[in-house]
């Protein structure tokens, strides 16, 4: 099925460590982002990617990195993962710059031990 | 700064009846709003939008109503169903139309 792919469902991390989650849209879009999601709260913009080859913070960006490998995969790395950044992440596309026709992921939820 | 927030963390509401689950937003400079419905495990899917130069627009048993002045957005979903147990959020655009700005959500239980 068309949509965004995110990889992995679930990872469990020690502080200090590091990794990338991987995201992928098959429907040509333009745009991807990469959010967070703490319990009872809405959606924060980590970073984002309006076209290929470029990228610009959000609202939450510190601790994290990303790069947009091509048109389809936007990936979204920790570097020395800690406790704050227990989440749940998820990656989303749109054709164009905007908040038009958002297409979210499943999320990945990470733990940071 | 500017903030999207929603009046009640929780809605229970029995199956057939009416919802309305309401939003307050902060920034006047918004253009464009959207709900979203958030089920458990799964990522976020539009449920409506509208701009800021309409006041009221329908879907599919679910109406968005905009209110400029008092800066207030609600979503009503007409006779709630099961299915319509989840978390929605309402969001809007900033100046820019690059970003999206979420609310806390309202989680809507429905009762059989």
């Amino acid at each position: 099925n068309a949509g965004v792919t995110q990889t992995p469902k679930f990872q469990v991390l020690k502080t200090g460590q590091s990794m990338t989650l991987q995201c992928a849209q098959d429907m040509n879009h333009n745009s991807m982002y990469w959010y967070r999601q703490d319990p009872g709260m809405g959606l924060r913009l980590i970073y984002y990617s309006a076209s290929e080859g470029t990228t610009d913070k959000g609202e939450v960006p510190n601790g994290y990195n990303v790069s947009r490998l091509n048109k389809r995969e936007f990936s979204l790395r920790l570097e020395s993962a800690a406790p704050s950044q227990t989440s749940v992440y998820f990656c989303a596309s749109s054709e164009q710059t905007g908040p038009y026709g958002y297409t979210f992921g499943s999320g990945t939820r990470l733990t940071v031990v | 700064g500017e903030s999207v927030g929603l009046h009640l963390p929780t809605l229970s509401v029995q199956e057939g009846d009416n919802s309305i689950i309401n939003c307050a937003y902060s920034n006047s400079a918004s253009d464009y709003f959207i709900w979203y419905k958030q089920e458990s495990g799964k990522g976020p899917q539009f449920i409506i939008d509208i701009r800021s130069n309409m006041d009221k627009r329908q879907g599919q048993r679910v109406t968005v109503l905009l209110n400029k002045t008092v800066k207030h957005l609600s979503l009503q979903i007409a006779a709630t169903q099961p299915g319509d147990s989840a978390v929605y959020f309402c969001a809007e655009s900033n100046n820019a139309g690059n970003m999206l700005t979420f609310g806390g959500g309202t989680r809507l239980m429905v009762k059989p």
